[in-house]
């Protein structure tokens, strides 16, 4: 199984803020990658695919970036309603696993 | 509007069934991979299984905590999408969601999620 190791598990953050999560792959996902928003007692939301590409109707404030095994995704300028968890994905092989999530919390 | 919507969650017991239905509206369900993903209480996502379309022979894939134990059908008819539960255990409480798969190739993520149905498994 392909683990996927996300950090930091958790992180304070002002509006306005800079935010960047990690996600690692312990095997090649050749950019088969996602990201997604999950807000207390509501389903995920889907942000990102293949590693870089916005969902329709996501902010552009979102991004998603790689560099080998390692994923990125950045919210340029922390908005209120980004408060969330997020987890990273693969759907490269099965089965489909995400990270452990990373919690974004108001500092 | 793409809509996912879940029913069939509640108490179990352990060893007891249950089968979750998943209705879907707004898109062409036929069309769609279609997937369940559950959440342990105060946990993470994980993958349950997966159900391909009529064109890949309604092929499945399933979680190895799950495997034998689960099944996943769909009713393009009915535009529904089934878990069938078994042998249920304590560690499958959890929310269960159904989520549509792309159509962007052969690879694609999840786009859109129902909001949820929450399974309990407890004497």
């Amino acid at each position: 199984d392909i683990q996927m190791t996300q950090s930091p598990s958790s992180l304070s953050a002002s509006v306005g803020d800079r935010v960047t999560i990690t996600c690692r792959a312990s095997q090649g996902i050749s950019s088969r990658l996602a990201w997604y928003q999950q807000k207390p007692e509501k389903a995920p939301k889907s942000l990102i695919y293949a590693a870089s590409n916005l969902q329709s109707g996501v902010p552009s404030r979102f991004s998603g970036s790689e560099s080998g095994a390692d994923f990125t995704l950045t919210i340029s300028s922390l908005q209120p309603e980004d408060f969330a968890t997020y987890y990273c994905q693969q759907y490269s092989s099965y089965p489909l696993t995400f990270g452990g999530g990373t919690k974004v919390e108001i500092k | 509007e793409v809509q996912l919507v879940e029913s069939g969650g509640g108490l179990v017991q352990p060893g007891g069934s249950l089968r979750l239905s998943c209705a879907a509206s707004g898109f062409t369900f036929s069309d769609h991979y279609m997937d369940w993903v559950r959440q342990a209480p105060g946990k993470g996502l994980e993958w349950v299984g997966r159900t391909r379309n009529k064109g890949n022979s309604y092929t499945t894939e399933y979680a190895a905590s799950v495997k034998d134990r689960f099944t996943i059908s769909r009713d393009d008819s009915k535009n529904s999408l089934y878990l069938q539960m078994n042998s249920l255990k304590t560690e499958d409480t959890a929310v269960y969601y159904c989520a549509r798969r792309g159509s962007c190739g052969n690879y694609c993520p999840w786009d859109y999620w129902g909001q949820g149905t929450l399974v309990t498994v407890s004497s």
